[in-house]
């Protein structure tokens, strides 16, 4: 059973980038049965995927967020990360590290999603 | 504005069947993606709810269940109770745009 878990900080100012990091466990993430992922969710609002990542290092983001977007991987830490340039207010949300299956393209295994504000 | 178009409220009495609609286009549900549900309640992760259309996970309640159609899909809800009182989103992949969610559904238990 996967777990996920995010890490970063809950306060980044604005035109900073936001650096989220989130570490696995109960799997390895040189696995080619998931993808690894990133979404958020405004306050009071819907979940919007921000960007994956596959074993083999291949990206995939939001079209709305690529040009800001970096999403990597440390296979030897067992962790994947989010960069997100040039932050604004509209960046606030709880952001969530999720599995994809590779195959059937669910998200099954979610992080418990880590609130980041932009502020001066 | 989401990817997938989904009504932003319901409502039911307890026992009542309700349904949730899913409606996208030819670049995702209708080029032959599989749609999925998730549950969410108030500040938790959302949790998967179908995958597959049509199937749930181990622990899922039969009184959920899924379907899809064309360019739409549903999720039904039978028997309600008072702990469906949650948020609701669909999913899909799309040709053009990857990874895509439906706006929410909130539902109320009357």
């Amino acid at each position: 059973q996967l777990q996920l878990q995010e890490s970063g900080p809950g306060l980044v100012k604005p035109s900073e980038t936001l650096s989220l990091t989130c570490t696995v466990s109960g799997g390895s993430i040189s696995s080619s049965s998931y993808y690894w992922g990133w979404i958020r969710q405004p306050p009071g609002k819907g979940l919007e995927w921000i960007g994956s990542i596959y074993y083999s290092g291949s990206t995939y983001y939001n079209p709305s967020l690529k040009s800001r977007v970096t999403i990597s991987a440390d296979t030897s830490k067992n962790q994947f990360s989010l960069k997100l340039s040039s932050v604004t207010a509209a960046d606030t949300a709880v952001y969530y590290c999720a599995a994809p299956s590779y195959d059937i393209l669910s998200f099954d295994y979610w992080g418990q999603g880590t609130l980041v504000t932009v502020s001066s | 504005q989401s990817v997938l178009t989904q009504p932003p409220s319901v409502s039911g009495a307890p026992g009542q069947r309700v349904t949730i609609s899913c409606t996208g286009s030819s670049s995702n549900i209708g080029a032959g993606y599989d749609v999925h549900w998730y549950q969410q309640f108030p500040g938790t992760a959302p949790k998967l709810l179908i995958y597959g259309n049509s199937n749930r996970p181990s622990g899922v309640p039969d009184r959920f269940s899924g379907s899809k159609s064309g360019t739409s899909a549903s999720l039904a809800i039978t028997g309600l109770q008072a702990e469906d009182e949650a948020d609701y989103y669909c999913q899909s992949y799309d040709t053009n745009l990857s990874w895509v969610f439906g706006g929410g559904t909130k539902l109320t238990v009357l």
